[in-house]
């Protein structure tokens, strides 16, 4: 089976400038979480879908957003960026909504602001 | 406020020893907790897990502890071997209450 993948895996983009994210989760899996981490951070949770619907969401700003397709397929928007959202951006995928179900994570997508 | 929190940013030990990375949470209703490892250029991998029922799960070389009272846990690895060497995230949250929260991570590094 197939695990997470998430593409790109690095991406150089200008302050101001927006980007999208996506992640493509192991087959099967309806959830996708996306988290954000950076040095000394920790993984900062930014929110997650189940069935095309967010249903939690982390603290960050409005200019991060996000989307699932029928698929189970993600995407995630940063608008605007800041010198700040550099970081590596990682997507997670589970069978359930279930929080004791345990996370497969992709292998990130490293975000570089100048 | 950090509800998870890993006091040790990092752990170095020998090969073959004890490596015990530690971890606090603050929320009282958390009642799941998982161990993750991490490499450089990849995502996260779940390593172990525990729920609030136990105060102990074992699987091969790897122990987690759990010590509710205290609103602490730990992980054991014995012994410890150089392919060991990774970033291990501590992860808490309630069933009920939709994905984990993660701590800052403990960089290990097991010296051959």
């Amino acid at each position: 089976k197939a695990g997470v993948t998430q593409t790109p895996r690095y991406l150089i983009k200008t302050r101001g400038q927006q980007v999208t994210l996506s992640c493509s989760p192991i087959s099967g899996h309806r959830s996708v979480s996306w988290y954000q981490q950076t040095p000394g951070q920790g993984l900062q949770f930014l929110f997650e879908y189940f069935s095309e619907t967010q249903r939690n969401k982390g603290n960050f700003p409005g200019r991060f957003s996000g989307r699932q397709f029928s698929n189970s397929r993600s995407e995630m928007n940063v608008s605007t960026l800041e010198l700040g959202d550099s970081a590596l951006y990682l997507c997670a995928s589970s069978f359930g909504l279930d929080w004791g179900n345990e996370q497969y994570f992709g292998p990130g997508t490293r975000l570089t602001v100048t | 406020d950090q509800q998870v929190k890993q006091n040790s940013p990092s752990l170095s030990v020998q090969e073959g020893r004890i490596s015990i990375l530690n971890c606090d949470y603050t929320n009282s209703m958390f009642d799941y907790f998982l161990w993750y490892k991490k490499y450089p250029a990849e995502g996260p991998t779940f390593l172990i897990s525990i729920s609030s029922i136990k105060d102990k799960n074992e699987d091969g070389r790897f122990t987690v502890f759990l010590n509710k009272s205290a609103k602490h846990l730990s992980l054991h690895i014995v012994p410890s071997q150089p392919g060991d060497s990774a970033v291990y995230f501590c992860a808490a949250g309630n069933t009920n209450a939709g994905k984990s929260t993660f701590g800052d991570g403990t960089t290990l590094t097991v010296k051959p």
